[in-house]
């Protein structure tokens, strides 16, 4: 199993520009979340998905929208990049959530910077 | 609301030095209590997690107990490696997870 992987690792925008951040799960999990993590701070939630179909907002969703159109793929997108948005983006992933003791599986991260 | 308030880094110690991440929290209901590490360049691993009162979470040496009635889980090991250098996320979660600022560790030879 691959777990969570997040295209692309890097990325730099102008204010103004567009971009979608992919994610993709091969294990099966219904739940899956992106995560924002500004310098020297903790993990903020964006968005999440209870399943294909489902999203929900975050405590910090403005400025992003999401789908969950499988189950194994949630990309985020940008629509007119801030720099406020400048951070570093995780997406997660997790069986489901009525269970508190199931854990969250991490991809490994994609820098943005918007100058 | 919930809240996690977790102990403010850099934490510089020697190798083989004791640890301890204080970490306490807020939150609706009865949540479950995890420690995420982040280690250069990657994305957060579970290090160890506790679901319910006095419940002990163990893992790589590291260890924290589910305390009730402090709220806290606070993150402990006997004797740190360099290898253990990364920042240490606590993470409640009651119904989303929701996390502290991290606590960057370094560790010297």
């Amino acid at each position: 199993n691959a777990g969570v992987t997040q295209t692309p690792k890097f990325r730099i925008l102008k204010i103004g520009q567009s971009m979608t951040l992919q994610c993709t799960q091969d294990m099966n999990h219904n739940y899956m979340y992106w995560y924002r993590q500004d310098p020297g701070m903790g993990l903020k939630l964006i968005y999440y998905s209870v399943g294909a179909g489902i999203t929900d907002k975050g405590e910090v969703p403005n400025g992003y929208n999401v789908s969950r159109s499988t189950t194994e793929d949630f990309p985020l997108r940008l629509e007119l990049a801030a720099p406020s948005q400048t951070s570093v983006y995780f997406c997660a992933s997790s069986l489901a959530t009525g269970d508190l003791r199931n854990e969250q599986f991490f991809g490994p991260g994609t820098r943005l910077t918007v100058l | 609301g919930d809240s996690v308030t977790q102990m403010e880094g850099p934490v510089t110690l020697s190798e083989e030095a004791f640890l301890t991440i204080n970490c306490t929290y807020t939150a609706t209901g009865y949540p479950s209590l995890f420690w995420y590490v982040q280690y250069p360049g990657e994305g957060l691993q579970l290090l160890l997690k506790a679901t319910k009162a006095d419940d002990k979470g163990s893992n790589k040496g590291f260890e924290a107990t589910y305390r009730k009635e402090t709220t806290s889980f606070h993150l402990e090991k006997g004797s740190v490696q360099v290898s253990d250098s990364a920042v240490y996320f606590c993470a409640p979660r009651a119904n989303n997870l929701f996390f502290g600022t991290g606590t960057r560790l370094t560790v010297i030879p």
